[in-house]
Parts: C-alpha cells; structure tokens; sequence
C-alpha cells in the first residue's frame, strides 16, 4: 500500500465549477497535512494545512481531513484557467523530524 | 510566507563528477531539508537537518550525499560522484521558527542533469 494515494488525472473541469481533489494516506499516526499546487517545472507552493478534523476554508480553498477515514480533500470553488497544475497531498510522517511523504499528485485542466 | 532561494537554477554535470547545491533562507530558520523529484515522478524526501546535524535521512540518501551548513547561513547538498540516476529536481525546504507550524515552504529549485 502506497503511503500516500491520489488519484493522479487529469481532472477536467469547466471554468467556474467546483473542483474536487482526493488523497488517502496510511499511516494513522500522521497528524499534519498540507496541499501543494506545482506547475510545469516549477516547485511546489503551499496551499492549504489541516490538523483537525473537519473543513478548513481560505478564499476559494476548503481542506477535509477524515483522520478516521484516512482521508484528505481540497475543494476549489470557482475554478480559474490559472489553477491548472498538479496538486500534491503531503502528510507528514508521525514522530521524527516531520519529513513530508507526498503523493503523485492530481493534474488539473480548468478548461473556459 | 518565508522565502529561500536556491543556486544553481541549472546545473548539468557529468556522470562521476561532484555537484554542491546550495539552498539560502533569507531569515533565519531551524529546520531544513532536501527533496527530490524526478522527472514525472512524487516529491521524496532525503533528508532532514536540524541544530546543525542531519536528523533523519531517506534511504536515497546514502554515502554519496552529505549536507552542511558551512556559514551559519547556506545549507548545501554535496554528491560525490554523481550518477544518471541522479538527475532530477533537487529542492531545499525550511521550517520557519516561529508560527507554531510545521509547514515547510521550498525553494524554487535546482534541476541536475547528469550527462
């Protein structure tokens, strides 16, 4: 089993529709999580953390953590052309020195 | 959001040769690490240095590599002798001091490309 899974796309979505990003991860000790958005050749920019259970929103932004479930999500209202890119779950690894473990990584296509 | 930048943006080396890639915080941080990523592949991390000693390292991380902080400043990432495996994009990240996080921000980047 892979430690952290995203399904890795592309996601297409229409401009203006919501889009939604999934990531499950397997270690349950993990207590932080984070999405980053990288573009083509580019490095990966923070986006969002999460530590509680539930939604956390900034601007069009809202991250779910399911510790139960073992699940993270990113929702993006209104998508723009501008947020095509890949967006990379991390979760960092229980104990030590908080080394990030990514996922894949989604692609997503905003289309007009 | 902290910033770090990082040099070489480019460096193309060949195979067996030593390449150091240096990672500049602007501020002054605690935590560093290294990432890698090969082309069309996930971010890995390699190692994880803290009060000036590696704290933790990746399994990628092996003989070959070593980090520094030779100035209290630069943290660097030294490969001995480089392999073709090794070409992909190296990134710095820094864990700022204050906040309370963990967030890590990274820098732009360095792309090795081993000939």
């Amino acid at each position: 089993q892979k430690e952290v899974e995203q399904n890795s796309g592309p996601l297409s979505v229409p401009e203006g529709a919501i889009a939604s990003l999934n990531c499950t991860y397997s270690d349950r000790g993990s207590q932080s999580f984070f999405w980053y958005r990288q573009y083509s050749g580019k490095s990966p920019e923070l986006i969002m953390s999460i530590y509680s259970n539930g939604d956390k929103e900034d601007g069009r932004f809202t991250a779910q953590l399911n510790k139960a479930s073992q699940y993270v999500s990113l929702l993006i209202r209104d998508s723009q052309p501008s947020d095509s890119a890949t967006y990379l779950c991390a979760v960092n690894k229980s104990g030590g020195y908080n080394k990030l473990i990514f996922g894949a990584g989604t692609r997503l296509a905003v289309h007009p | 959001e902290p910033e770090v930048t990082q040099t070489p943006s480019h460096q193309v080396t060949q195979m067996g040769q030593e390449v150091i890639l240096r990672c500049v915080p602007i501020s002054n941080h605690l935590y560093f690490y290294w990432y890698r990523q090969i082309l069309g592949q996930k971010v890995e991390f390699l190692v994880s240095f803290y009060n000036n000693e590696i704290s933790e390292k990746s399994e990628i991380f092996d003989d070959q590599f070593s980090v520094e902080r030779p100035d209290g400043s630069n943290f660097t990432l030294k490969i001995r002798s480089t392999k073709l495996e090794d070409s992909a994009m190296y990134f710095c990240a820094i864990r700022p001091l204050n906040g309370g996080t963990d967030t890590q921000y990274f820098g732009p980047g360095t792309r090795l490309t081993v000939l």
